[in-house]
């Protein structure tokens, strides 16, 4: 079975302008999460998306929205960007197979390294 | 905000000795995580123990939980070079949802 993908790998931009991300979970997968790395404020939860739908939300700004496809992948946008933005992206998708109420182990995409200059 | 803090921030250690790392959480949870990263790549989950479980093996990995101190420890023994990464506990709180708090995490170097 593939792994989670992540589109791109690398990316920079300016100050101000916006950028979309992509990822792509692991087949069956329809539970997909979005983390933001950075040295100084570690792993910080995005958002999730589970079947469409935003199931829970991190303590981001506005400018920082996702969606979710009927296919399960997944896009998130930062517009207006700030060099505070600078960070990595990263991916996670989970099965609910054998669900029982409880959070799973998350697969992890290999990140998109965002710039902002 | 982060809600596990790790201990130690770093450790170094020699190949083949025992490498112990601990994490303190907050809040109540269902499941504590731990997952390793290889210089700022993806995550890769070790292992999980439910807030039911008080420990817990997989290959040279031991994971021990307890939920009255709110801790958890993560031991890697006959540690290898390739064991050099950062590891993070990462805590699952409620259900119906994967959102998971990580730790502050701990910088793992294993000399050959």
């Amino acid at each position: 079975k593939a792994g989670v993908t992540q589109t791109p790998r690398y990316l920079i931009k300016t100050r101000g302008q916006q950028v979309t991300l992509s990822c792509s979970p692991i087949s069956g997968h329809r539970s997909v999460s979005w983390y933001q790395q950075t040295p100084g404020q570690g792993l910080q939860f995005l958002f999730e998306y589970f079947s469409e739908t935003q199931r829970n939300k991190g303590n981001f700004p506005g400018r920082f929205s996702g969606r979710q496809f009927s296919n399960s992948r997944s896009e998130m946008n930062v517009s207006t960007l700030e060099l505070g933005d600078s960070a990595l992206y990263l991916c996670a998708s989970s099965s609910p197979i054998l669900r029982d109420g409880a959070s799973y182990e998350q697969y992890f995409g290999p990140g998109t390294r965002l710039t902002v200059t | 905000s982060q809600q596990g803090e790790e201990d130690p921030q770093a450790l170094s250690i020699q190949e083949g000795e025992n490498a112990t790392m601990n994490c303190s959480y907050k809040t109540s949870i269902n499941n504590l995580q731990w997952y390793r990263q290889n210089s700022g790549r993806g995550l890769v989950h070790l292992i999980l123990i439910r807030s039911n479980e008080r420990e817990k093996h997989s290959g040279r990995l031991r994971v021990t939980l307890d939920t009255s101190k709110k801790s958890s420890s993560l031991l890697i023994t006959a540690s290898r070079a390739a064991d050099t990464a950062s590891y993070f506990c990462a805590t699952g709180r409620s259900y119906n949802t994967d959102k998971l708090i990580f730790g502050t995490g701990t910088r793992l170097q294993v000399f050959p």
